[in-house]
C-alpha cells in the first residue's frame, strides 16, 4: 500500500511544494515513479526509478527517497504545476499506485 | 510523437461485455510491451493488465484474471482488452499505457514504470 501526503496542499506560485509517499513495505530497488495529471488529461510521467526525471521534465521537479519514504519537491511552483500527483510502485507485484496529492493555488 | 488512442468505451448492464481498443503510433509499436491502467473515483489508479512485446506474456490483476483478456496485433499497431462479466466495479476511465521495456515480468507485469499514456475511455457498468 501506499500513502500520500498531505490530500492537499494550498500553495502560492514561486513556493516551494514537498509531496510524500510512504509505502507498507520497501520498494524494491526503489523502483518508484511520480506523476502529474491534469484534469480530463492523462497522467505524465515526472519521475521514473525514485530521482530519475523522465525526458523533458523541469528541472523544479525532483525526486528523492528510499526503501519505504519518497518524496517528489517542486522547488518553484509555476501556474501549471498545480495538479494531481500520483506515486506509483512498480518493484514489487501488485504494482500499485498512491491515492493521489493535489496541489492547489492558495 | 507518441500517441495512444483509446476506444470502445460505453454503457453496459452487470453481466455484460465490452471490447476495449489502444490505437498506437510514433513509435515501434512491436518493441515495447504495453499495459491497461483504470481509474475511479474511489479507488484512484488500478492496474489491469499487461502484455508483452509479441504477446507471449501476459499479467492480469487479481480482480480481472479470468474475466478480462488482454491482447494486442502488432500488423495493427493495436491494443484489445476483451471485458466479460463486467461488474458495477468495474465503471472507470480505461487507459493504455506503454512501458519502456518489451517485457512482461511475472503474473503481474510488474518491474517497469508507465512513460506514455493514452487519453482514456470511459466504461460504464450499469442497470
Amino acid at each position: 500500500v501506499l500513502t500520500q501526503s498531505p490530500g492537499t496542499l494550498s500553495l502560492s506560485p514561486g513556493e516551494r511544494a514537498t509531496l510524500s509517499c510512504r509505502a507498507s513495505e520497501s520498494v524494491y530497488i526503489n523502483f518508484l515513479a511520480w506523476y502529474q495529471q491534469k484534469p480530463g488529461q492523462a497522467p505524465r510521467l515526472l519521475i521514473y526509478g525514485a530521482s530519475s526525471r523522465a525526458s523533458g521534465i523541469p528541472d523544479r521537479f525532483s525526486g528523492s527517497g528510499s526503501g519505504t519514504d519518497f518524496t517528489l519537491t517542486i522547488t518553484r511552483l509555476e501556474p501549471e504545476d498545480f495538479a494531481l500527483y500520483y506515486c506509483h510502485q512498480y518493484g514489487n507485484s501488485p504494482q500499485t499506485f498512491g491515492q493521489g496529492t493535489r496541489v492547489e493555488i492558495k | 510523437e507518441v500517441q495512444l488512442v483509446e476506444s470502445g468505451g460505453g454503457l453496459v448492464q452487470p453481466g455484460g461485455s465490452l471490447r476495449l481498443s489502444c490505437a498506437a503510433s510514433g513509435f515501434t509499436f512491436d518493441d515495447y510491451a504495453i499495459h491497461w491502467v483504470r481509474q475511479t473515483p474511489g479507488k484512484g489508479l488500478e492496474w489491469v493488465a499487461g502484455i508483452s512485446w509479441n504477446g507471449d506474456s501476459r499479467g492480469y490483476a487479481d480482480s480481472m484474471r479470468g474475466r478480462f483478456t488482454i491482447s494486442r496485433d502488432n500488423a495493427k499497431n493495436s491494443l484489445y482488452l476483451q471485458m466479460n462479466s463486467l461488474r458495477v466495479e468495474d465503471t472507470a476511465v480505461y487507459y493504455c499505457a506503454k512501458v519502456p521495456s518489451p517485457y512482461c515480468s511475472g503474473t503481474n507485469c510488474f518491474g517497469v514504470f508507465f512513460d506514455f499514456w493514452g487519453q482514456g475511455t470511459l466504461v460504464t457498468v450499469s442497470s
